[in-house]
């Protein structure tokens, strides 16, 4: 079955320490996306991937990065986390279409203590 | 001004009720325009897109885009409690940079049996 998948789904985590959340899809998209949301705020785009090799980076400065080695693959690495990337991280991917429509995982919500 | 402007809510309504929910934006260049459901602990899922102005109906969803007005709603009809959920409108430019989608901030429904 086509799908979105991201792990872990939940992370506690001290401060400092290096951690890389995964997304994978299966449906054979080519864009790839990761987004920020905090309880009542926006989504916030923070990377994105046209395809292989190809990374920019989003609307919300992010200390994170993300590197696209395969069409299915769109790892996001911290080096050192803080407190302030506590956050819940969603993975999105979409094809090439005029409205853009995109497809969540179910995301990981990451604690930094 | 924020490009999106949705309220957050919380708004809760006995099952059966007609919900309304609405977002206004700021950017004539919007084209197409999205309504995602996110249910808690779950990335966001497209439950309806429109193009331009005009009216679009799926079952107890109508989608409405004024953009005259600059002005987006979802009406509901026959709430149901699985209807419970976070509704977060989204809206996309065409033409070269059509990969982003900007994003309200979500209005939170409780549908009360």
């Amino acid at each position: 079955e086509a799908d979105i998948y991201q792990t872990p789904r939940y992370l506690v985590i001290g401060t400092g320490k290096k951690i890389t959340l995964e997304c994978s899809q299966t449906m054979g998209h080519d864009k790839m996306y990761w987004y920020q949301q905090d309880p009542g705020m926006e989504l916030h785009l923070i990377h994105y991937s046209y395809g292989v090799n190809s990374t920019e980076k989003g609307d919300l400065s992010s200390e994170s990065t993300v590197s696209r080695i395969r069409t299915e693959h769109f790892p996001l690495t911290l080096e050192s986390a803080r407190p302030s990337h506590t956050s819940q991280y969603l993975c999105a991917s979409g094809k090439t279409g005029y409205y853009n429509e995109q497809f969540f995982g179910p995301g990981t919500r990451l604690t930094v203590l | 001004q924020k490009e999106v402007e949705q309220d957050p809510g919380p708004l809760s309504v006995p099952e059966g009720a007609i919900v309304s929910l609405n977002c206004t934006y700021s950017n004539s260049a919007f084209q197409y325009f999205m309504w995602y459901r996110q249910y808690s602990r779950k990335g966001p899922e497209l439950l309806m897109y429109t193009y331009s102005s005009g009216n679009k109906e799926d079952g107890r969803f109508t989608a409405q885009v004024d953009k005259s007005s600059k002005y987006i709603s979802l009406f509901i009809r026959d709430s149901q409690p699985s209807d419970s959920a976070t509704y977060l409108c989204a809206m996309t430019r065409s033409g070269g940079s059509n990969y982003k989608l900007t994003f309200g901030k979500g209005t939170l429904l409780t549908v009360n049996p």
